[in-house]
């Protein structure tokens, strides 16, 4: 997975509770992005960064945000979860904005 | 509306079997179109990718062709295997210079022995 953590792997949450999902590389790639993947959706870009505490909102952002306080890390704040953000996040890398994505193994969070 | 559409939903061959997965777009300007495999509970891995002038690339066994014309691209896998066993993800680029990618829902491919 092209030097791409993701943690947890996967986590069970209530509705109400704020969750962190953090993705590391070790890459050194400017570009980091999160995304959602349901059934019958294409991935959906949540937030992306194109460097340190630089950051800029995808199609579904609410309920949503991010932070990046150094190159390899990529953190994505569930403020409040609902359980419409029960779904598999991922989270990609590029080099160059308009590059190839390569993309971590994801994380299965569950929201009751 | 920028949309990618991608057929069949699904599909299941005989191992050792060629077949085709489609890919039709809307998106304009066209930049770049990318076919992705995703293995289950894996993350997608790029295969390949095509700019406007290019309308044939190939790695190994899959083979994808762009017709810009006509905004379609075909992804042709040879003398299936197994392990070809997956989702397969066709995601367009758009010209616009903001990080402006299109993902469609992708062909569930099942190799049978």
């Amino acid at each position: 997975d092209a030097g791409i953590t993701q943690s947890p792997r996967h986590k069970v949450t209530e509705t109400g509770t704020p969750v962190t999902l953090r993705c590391h590389q070790t890459e050194n790639h400017r570009y980091m992005y999160w995304y959602r993947q349901d059934p019958g959706h294409g991935l959906r870009l949540i937030h992306y960064s194109y460097g340190v505490k630089d950051t800029d909102k995808g199609e579904v952002s609410d309920g949503y945000s991010v932070s990046r306080s150094k190159t390899e890390d990529f953190l994505l704040t569930l403020e409040s979860a609902t359980s419409s953000q029960t779904s598999v996040y991922f989270c990609a890398i590029s080099e160059r904005e308009e590059e190839t994505q390569y993309f971590g193994p994801g994380t299965r969070l569950l929201v009751l | 509306k920028n949309q990618v559409e991608q057929s069949p939903q699904s599909l299941i061959i005989l191992e050792g079997k060629n077949c085709t997965l489609q890919c039709n777009y809307t998106v304009s300007p066209f930049s770049n179109l990318r076919w992705y495999k995703q293995d289950t509970g894996r993350g997608p891995v790029s295969l390949t990718i095509m700019t406007f002038s290019e309308n044939t690339k190939s790695n190994g066994r899959y083979t994808a062709t762009l017709d810009a014309d006509t905004k379609q691209s075909s992804l042709h896998i040879t003398a299936s295997q197994l392990s070809d066993s997956a989702s397969y993800i066709c995601v367009v680029s758009e010209k616009t210079g903001a990080n402006n990618l299109f993902f469609g829902t992708g062909t569930r491919l099942t190799v049978i022995p």
